[in-house]
């Protein structure tokens, strides 16, 4: 099993582009998450998705769009980016019995 | 979800016992206290997580209080490859939920 997995790795876009972010999980869970985090701060939740086809906003959801493709894939797009949409951001899944996430290895992004 | 309450920073001397506390006063019945760490600026990895009996694993153990107001988590051998951020969370067992992760604890282990 790869878990879960992000790309790019690192990013850097002009303001005002736009980008999307791809996750992908091989362990069949139902839901899964989109979450950023800045220097020195916790991770806040931007998006999650308790199961395929439902979408639901976290505590930071501007700015962003998701979509939830299928049962693995969970995307977050970002339409027109701005320097404050420069940060750290990780895609999670949650296990099916016990309920812990996992997460994927990040994406960089920098915006300019 | 419960608030959690954690020291922002502890050391630890390599090779002793690192306890990390965590207080989680309005906690309910049907949460849990779920532990995971970040290494550096890799994705956070789930430790071990509980409902109010002592849990231990082959990472750590996690004591609970009877009143379930705080927990502690701990790493019975502190390796220089501990060092990372611990967060603790309380949630239920719902499939999806709303976790949130403050700023949790930075341990640093000491040579």
């Amino acid at each position: 099993n790869a878990g879960v997995t992000q790309t790019p790795k690192f990013q850097v876009l002009k303001t005002g582009q736009s980008m999307t972010l791809q996750c992908a999980q091989d362990m069949n869970h139902n839901s899964m998450y989109w979450y950023r985090q800045d220097p020195g701060m916790g991770l806040r939740l931007i998006y999650y998705s308790a199961s395929e086809g439902t979408t639901d906003k976290g505590e930071v959801p501007n700015g962003y769009n998701v979509s939830r493709l299928n049962k693995r894939e969970f995307s977050l797009r970002l339409e027109s980016a701005a320097p404050s949409q420069t940060s750290v951001y990780f895609c999670a899944s949650t296990g099916l019995r016990t309920y812990e996430q996992y997460f994927g290895p990040g994406t960089r992004l920098t915006v300019t | 979800d419960a608030k959690t309450t954690q020291p922002p920073s502890m050391d630890c001397a390599e090779g002793r016992a690192a306890n990390l506390p965590c207080n989680h006063s309005t906690i309910s019945g049907n949460e849990y206290v779920y532990w995971y760490r970040q290494i550096h600026s890799q994705g956070p990895q789930y430790i071990i997580h509980g409902l109010k009996n002592n849990e231990t694993n082959e990472m750590a153990s996690l004591i609970i209080t009877e009143d379930r107001k705080s927990s502690t988590l701990i790493l019975p051998h502190a390796t220089l490859r501990d060092t990372a951020v611990y967060y603790c969370i309380v949630r239920d067992s719902g499939g999806y939920q709303k976790v949130t992760f403050g700023i949790g604890t930075k341990l640093q282990v000491i040579p």
